[in-house]
């Protein structure tokens, strides 16, 4: 079992829907949670952290988290064309904070 | 845009041969990060710097090693390169203990042949 799963996708959502990504992980002990998003040809750039379970919203995205299922999530609402691009989750071990393991992305399309 | 900033931007080296990659990291920021990313993967962990020292590494054999300077900026060296070392290497710079001010440099495209 890979440390944190992705789906590969391709994930194609229409402009204005909502898209939902999934993320999970394999450390029980893990305790902080990101989202990145990369566009083709660039470096990832952080969206979303969240530490606690639950709901936290920024903007048109929601990153949920629920420990007991080691499951993290990320929905975009009102999905936009540029939201087109790979997400990655990325979880840090719980024994070394700086080893930073990162699933292998879901691939975004929205189509206008 | 970050104020991460890497060079070169592309390489091309022979197998065997040795790499330098270079790192300057954003302002205010302490700790540098290392990242291999091969094609339609994520990004996986090399090692981390701070205060110039090694503060943690991945599942990378010692031929990756790393040097960080008193201006926080950061090199990467990979000795006796393999095909397998091509790959997009990512720099990134955050304050220490806080993921959450991590920011990635453009990256470093290299290709062994």
């Amino acid at each position: 079992q890979k440390e944190v799963e992705q789906n590969s996708g391709p994930l194609s959502v229409p402009e204005g829907a909502i898209a939902s990504l999934n993320c999970t992980y394999s450390d029980r002990g893990s305790q902080s949670f990101f989202w990145y998003r990369q566009y083709s040809g660039k470096s990832p750039e952080l969206i979303m952290f969240i530490y606690s379970n639950g709901d936290k919203e920024d903007g048109r995205f929601t990153a949920q988290l629920n420990k007991a299922s080691q499951y993290v999530s990320l929905l975009i609402r009102d999905s936009q064309p540029s939201d087109s691009a790979t997400y990655l989750c990325a979880v840090p071990t719980w024994y070394n904070n700086n080893d930073m393991r990162f699933g292998a992305g879901t691939r975004l399309t929205v189509k206008p | 845009e970050t104020g991460v900033t890497q060079s070169p931007t592309h390489l091309i080296k022979t197998r065997g041969q040795q790499v330098t990659l270079r790192c300057s990291s954003q302002s205010g920021h302490n700790t540098v990060s290392w990242y291999q990313q091969a094609l339609g993967q994520g990004p996986q962990f090399i090692f981390q710097y701070y205060r110039e020292e090694e503060n943690g590494r991945g599942n990378f054999p010692p031929r990756f090693s790393g040097l960080q300077f008193p201006n926080y900026s950061s090199e990467l060296n990979v000795n006796a390169l393999e095909l397998d070392d091509s790959a997009l290497y990512l720099c990134a710079s955050s304050l220490r203990g806080h993921q959450e001010t991590q920011y990635f440099g453009p990256g470093t495209r290299l290709l062994v042949l």
